[in-house]
């Protein structure tokens, strides 16, 4: 089952933060986010484990609560080269070899 | 150059034709993917492998098959495309050993099937 992102677009100024949500509906073992730019390859961002672990990437960060089975990137001070659409990849146990089931996706526009 | 190449990056072709798109990585590492994006829908696994003689179906694996000639390379084949097989395609590589879960992905290869 595809891991549920929200929102599925936000428009934000140069400066403000955002928060980007993925919630499953089954158990999850990790949480891997990317981002991809227009035209581009999918980057990778960070991997959060079972556990809680919060992971840091400059002034991305990311939280993994999974009693509720979901996971929250946090942008702080977004920059322009914030812009793209971030995707979040979803593991329900820690052999399935990466095989991951991804979200749809949230469009982040950073408007000067 | 990048390390994971796609080719051709883009491709217009008609139903029924058996269409290649191949990946070769620079990397070293063991673990390849195909993956098929569309609008919308994210990325969604079509086969993957794990060395040369290790080859597994992914989530949509139906009306593809692939090829793994070297651990660098990483063909997937349409043998009679179909409309619903445009779409972005995508080759990632992961790592070797105590592998971190981190994926490098190609640039891409647009396929139009008209």
């Amino acid at each position: 089952q595809q891991p549920v992102q929200s929102p599925q677009a936000v428009i934000l100024r140069e400066g403000e933060d955002a928060v980007i949500n993925c919630s499953s509906s089954k158990a999850l073992y990790s949480v891997h986010w990317y981002r991809q730019k227009h035209g581009e390859a999918p980057v990778f961002l960070m991997i959060l484990l079972k556990g809680g672990e919060q992971k840091g990437h400059e002034k991305i960060s990311a939280s993994f609560n999974e009693k509720k089975q979901q996971s929250s990137l946090y942008l702080t001070a977004s920059q322009l080269s914030y812009s793209g659409t971030y995707f979040c990849g979803t593991e329900s146990c820690p052999d399935s070899n990466y095989q991951l089931i991804w979200g749809a996706g949230t469009k982040l526009i950073i408007k000067p | 150059d990048a390390d994971v190449t796609q080719t051709p990056r883009n491709r217009i072709t008609k139903t029924g034709k058996r269409i290649m798109l191949e990946c070769s990585q620079t990397k070293g590492h063991d673990r390849m993917y195909w993956y098929r994006q569309d609008p919308g829908l994210g990325l969604r696994l079509i086969y993957y492998s794990f060395d040369v003689k290790d080859i597994n179906k992914g989530e949509i694996s139906d009306g593809y098959s692939v090829s793994r000639q070297a651990q660098a390379k990483f063909s997937l084949s349409l043998e009679s495309a179909i409309p619903n097989q445009t779409a972005l395609y995508f080759c990632a590589t992961g790592g070797t050993g105590s592998y971190t879960g981190e994926l490098f992905f190609g640039e891409g290869s647009r396929l139009t099937v008209l």
